[in-house]
């Protein structure tokens, strides 16, 4: 089993419409929570961080995380093509002793306009 | 600006030759690490370093070596690239300590023929 697992999509939405992106994991250990935004032909970029259960805001970005059922979501609100982009996340954490950071596979949002 | 830049965009190699992959970032950041992006399969971490001539094994080094003689740069080395070392390879660096951002370059897609 993946130490995280996120839907790779892809995940094709039109305009203006409201995207859920999520992923789960099985590590008890992380306390760490990001959102990374890869553009085509780029690296990627962190989007938001958040730190144990809650929610946090940013424009029209709400990173959330449910630390009892271990599950994160990015919600993107009033979606642009701009906001068409691989979307990772990625939480670290101490294991065995040793910080560690592992990233989920990213999933390919596409929004039409 | 942040900037972590990589020596090459494309890169084509034939089976068994050595390939290096330079990356300098100038924020005067202490880690460094190199990562390979695979459909499917995320980023996994190859090595990384905190700090100059320090290095660590990360998740899937076998069949790379790294090196760090400047704060600056970290080079990724294939001592013998193989076809499935085909892949992006990304730069990243963040500052000391375990939750600090990483900022990635701009990738280098590596084909081995």
């Amino acid at each position: 089993q993946k130490e995280v697992e996120q839907d790779p999509g892809p995940l094709s939405v039109p305009e203006g419409a409201i995207v859920s992106l999520n992923c789960t994991y099985s590590n008890s250990a992380f306390q760490y929570f990001m959102w990374y935004r890869q553009y085509s032909r780029k690296g990627p970029e962190l989007l938001m961080y958040t730190y144990s259960s809650g929610n946090k805001e940013d424009g029209r970005f709400t990173a959330q995380v449910d630390k009892s059922s271990k599950y994160i979501s990015l919600f993107i609100r009033d979606s642009q093509p701009s906001d068409s982009a691989t979307y990772l996340c990625a939480m670290s954490g101490e294991i065995q002793g040793a910080q560690k950071l592992v990233f989920g596979q990213g999933t390919r949002l596409t929004i039409n306009p | 600006d942040v900037k972590v830049t990589q020596s090459s965009r494309y890169l084509v190699k034939r089976t068994g030759e050595k390939v290096f992959l330079e990356c300098v970032q100038d924020m005067d950041h202490e880690n460094m690490f190199w990562y390979r992006q695979d459909p499917g399969l995320g980023l996994r971490l190859i090595y990384f370093s905190y700090d100059v001539k320090m290095k660590e094994k990360g998740d899937i080094p076998e069949g790379y070596s790294v090196s760090r003689e400047k704060k600056e740069r970290f080079s990724l080395i294939l001592e013998s690239a193989s076809t499935n070392q085909t892949s992006m390879y990304l730069c990243a660096s963040s500052l000391a300590g375990p939750y600090n951002e990483q900022f990635f370059g701009p990738g280098t897609r590596l084909t081995v023929l």
